[in-house]
């Protein structure tokens, strides 16, 4: 079966300009997250998603970062007024939610803000 | 919420046995261990999940002391390919949020 996928796999934009970035979860996993990992760093969660609940949004850095996801299934992370901090690979997973719980990663979104 | 701590890096030669420590002081009851190996460019990859005691697959083995406080990944026989960077991860109870350590970069030498 497919694994998570997302896309672009590569986002160049400029400093002050909003972007989208999607991931496609393995089917049937109703959890999905996203993490942020800067050059060299590790993984720094963003935020949480678990069936029709409310997401868990404390890891958002700041108000420019919002995230959906639509039908329990695919999920946006939208950075708005994008700047050149953000510039990072932006990963996500998604998890079947059971106890205990294996998250599976996609390939990651790198983000580059000029 | 549980944070961890695990050395920065480490060396090894292929054929060894590597052991990567990872500190977990805050750990939960119901928090699980897992770990998670990550090559360049790619997005981390489970690789073994325990509660207590010993867990084994075909890849690793993950011992866990009774306090629960630590978990060390035991990697058998390393190969080059091995050389990756590996995360700890200690689930809090409500799954809502994970915090991976800094991760430990190990570097295998021929």
């Amino acid at each position: 079966g497919a694994g998570v996928s997302q896309s672009p796999s590569n986002k160049v934009t400029e400093k002050g300009k909003d972007v989208e970035l999607r991931c496609d979860p393995i089917s049937g996993h109703t959890a999905l997250y996203w993490y942020r990992q800067s050059l060299g760093q590790g993984l720094e969660f963003l935020i949480y998603f678990q069936g029709n609940s409310a997401p868990d949004k404390s890891g958002l850095p700041s108000d420019r970062f919002s995230a959906e996801r639509t039908g329990g299934s695919v999920s946006t992370l939208t950075i708005q007024r994008t700047q050149q901090e953000d510039s990072a690979v932006y990963l996500c997973a998604s998890s079947s939610g059971l106890d205990p719980d294996t998250q599976y990663f996609g390939p990651g979104t790198r983000l580059t803000v000029l | 919420l549980a944070k961890t701590t695990q050395p920065i890096s480490m060396d090894s030669y292929e054929g060894q046995e590597v052991n990567i420590t990872c500190s977990h002081n805050n750990i939960a009851t119901n928090d699980y261990i897992t770990w998670y190996q990550q090559f360049p460019s790619q997005g981390p990859r489970f690789i073994i999940q325990g509660y207590k005691t010993k867990v084994t697959n075909e890849v690793a083995s993950l011992f866990i002391p009774a306090d629960r406080k630590s978990s060390t990944l035991s990697l058998p026989r390393v190969s080059l390919s091995d050389t990756a960077v590996y995360y700890c991860l200690v689930g809090d109870a409500g799954f809502n949020k994970f915090y991976f350590g800094s991760g430990t970069k190990l570097n295998v030498k021929p």
